[in-house]
């Protein structure tokens, strides 16, 4: 079993759509819960950054972590065509190992 | 915007070739990191390093290695490749202290093709 599980998509929603993307995790231990984008031909560029339980937001964008179910999401309210990219979520402990989601692909149509 | 580069972006080459990727970063990071990259697929540590003259080997196997004798530079050394190492190739940082110090910045990647 893959210590982090994400639904490779593809998700297709029209323009303005809220969009929620999901990923769930095994270790416990995990404590630094990342979303990264990445555009087609790009490398992953940090979207959100969340330590803990909570929510986050910035922008469109809004972290959610739940610790007890070991669940986290991105939702992106009002999405855009630039929006279509990989997202990946991304799990560290603390120490230099960070697991990384396979990634689940969005589109926006316009 | 995160200061970390790669060069070539893509590079096609031939079986038996040696090749070295390189990766520079002006943040001042100690950790630095490479992943490789199989569409529709996680990202899989190859290599990592904890600081200058520190470098580790990841999860993946993989036939290649590294150096870390400068801060800023971590290159990575193909001594034959061979068509298996057909990948994408990112290369990351992280500060590894402070509030968000596992946050990793990527660059931009390369895209092997060996023939």
């Amino acid at each position: 079993q893959k210590e982090v599980e994400q639904d490779p998509g593809p998700l297709s929603v029209p323009e303005g759509a809220i969009v929620s993307l999901n990923c769930t995790y095994s270790n416990s231990a995990f404590q630094y819960f990342m979303w990264y984008r990445q555009y087609s031909r790009k490398g992953p560029e940090l979207l959100m950054y969340t330590y803990s339980s909570g929510n986050k937001e910035d922008g469109r964008f809004t972290a959610q972590v739940d610790k007890s179910s070991k669940y986290i999401s991105l939702f992106i309210r009002d999405s855009q065509p630039s929006d279509s990219a990989t997202y990946l979520c991304a799990m560290n402990t603390g120490g230099f190992k960070t697991i990384f989601g396979a990634g689940t692909r969005l589109f926006v149509k316009a | 915007e995160a200061d970390i580069y790669q060069t070539p972006r893509y590079l096609v080459i031939g079986t038996g070739k040696k090749i070295t990727l390189e990766c520079s970063q002006t943040m001042g990071h100690d950790k630095m990191y490479w992943y490789q990259q199989d569409p529709g697929m996680e990202l899989h540590l190859i290599h990592y390093s904890y600081g200058v003259n520190s470098t580790e080997k990841g999860d993946l196997s993989s036939e290649s290695t590294v150096s870390r004798i400068r801060t800023e530079h971590f290159p990575l050394t193909l001594e034959s490749a061979r068509p298996s190492h057909t990948s994408q190739y990112l290369c990351a940082s992280s500060a590894g202290t402070g509030s968000i110090g596992e946050t990793q910045y990527f660059g931009p990647g390369t895209r092997l093709l060996v023939l």
